[in-house]
């Protein structure tokens, strides 16, 4: 089955950029949304937003400036950027898979069904 | 955009039923019926319990189910067993601006 690897850095120093890899092995890339989601510690989860295979975004509006989600279907791999970072983003960071949910008003991509185990990340100089 | 509305707690004794809230507003849980739940143990990754409401994945137990009224979905665990001990939370689509929203989050305590 589909399995989900978030790789990066564990530390970032403030004002740089935070940049995460998620590799998507055992499936395919296409067809779904990719989402990054991220958890501060002793907090709850923060969707921060998703990208199609063929490269349509959607961010949450409180990163929308600072982030950028895209897939590379070449490597089956999703990329999260996250720029001019502050100890305010340190957090687990996870990927997830948003299959389509198929109504009569067209699919929908919002749940989440496969997650990655999630890789921590702390902004500190 | 606002997060969902989520008691921080709730609890109940092995065997007992438990239901947990979501509120939020019209223009998200009250708009549609893309509401899901997740659960997450200590240390691991969410898990999908509860999708479109009211629908569960392959794989979870019928002890799970959801429901909606108006800007509220629910969440009820029933025949509570010590493994459902974890932090639950709810998310929206919000389609006005192809988002999803999360709760704050549930810490479901088994007495």
């Amino acid at each position: 089955q589909v399995q989900l690897e978030e790789l990066g850095p564990g530390l970032v120093k403030p004002s740089e950029t935070l940049s995460l890899t998620c590799v998507v092995s055992g499936g395919s890339i296409s067809s779904y949304y990719w989402s990054w989601i991220r958890q501060p510690p002793g907090k709850g989860l923060e969707w921060i937003g998703n990208s199609y295979y063929s490269g349509s975004t959607n961010y949450n509006p409180s990163l929308k400036s600072r982030v950028t989600i895209s897939v590379d279907t070449s490597k089956t791999q999703i990329s999260l950027n996250v720029s001019s970072v502050t100890a305010a983003d340190t957090a687990v960071y996870y990927c997830a898979r948003n299959p389509p949910y198929a109504t009569p008003y067209g699919y929908y991509y919002y749940y989440m069904d496969v997650w990655g185990k999630g890789t921590s990340v702390t902004v500190s100089s | 955009q606002s997060a969902l509305t989520q008691p921080p707690s709730a609890s109940g004794s092995p065997g007992q039923s438990v239901t947990i809230s979501c509120t939020g507003s019209s223009s998200d849980v009250g708009d549609d019926n893309h509401v899901s739940w997740y659960q997450q143990h200590p240390g691991k990754a969410p898990k999908l319990m509860i999708f479109e409401v009211n629908r569960r994945p392959s794989g979870v137990p019928d002890r799970f189910s959801g429901s909606k009224s108006g800007n509220t979905a629910s969440l009820t665990v029933s025949g509570l067993q010590a493994e459902d001990e974890a932090d639950y939370y709810c998310t929206s689509y919000a389609g006005r601006n192809n988002h999803v929203i999360f709760g704050g989050g549930t810490k479901l305590t088994v007495l």
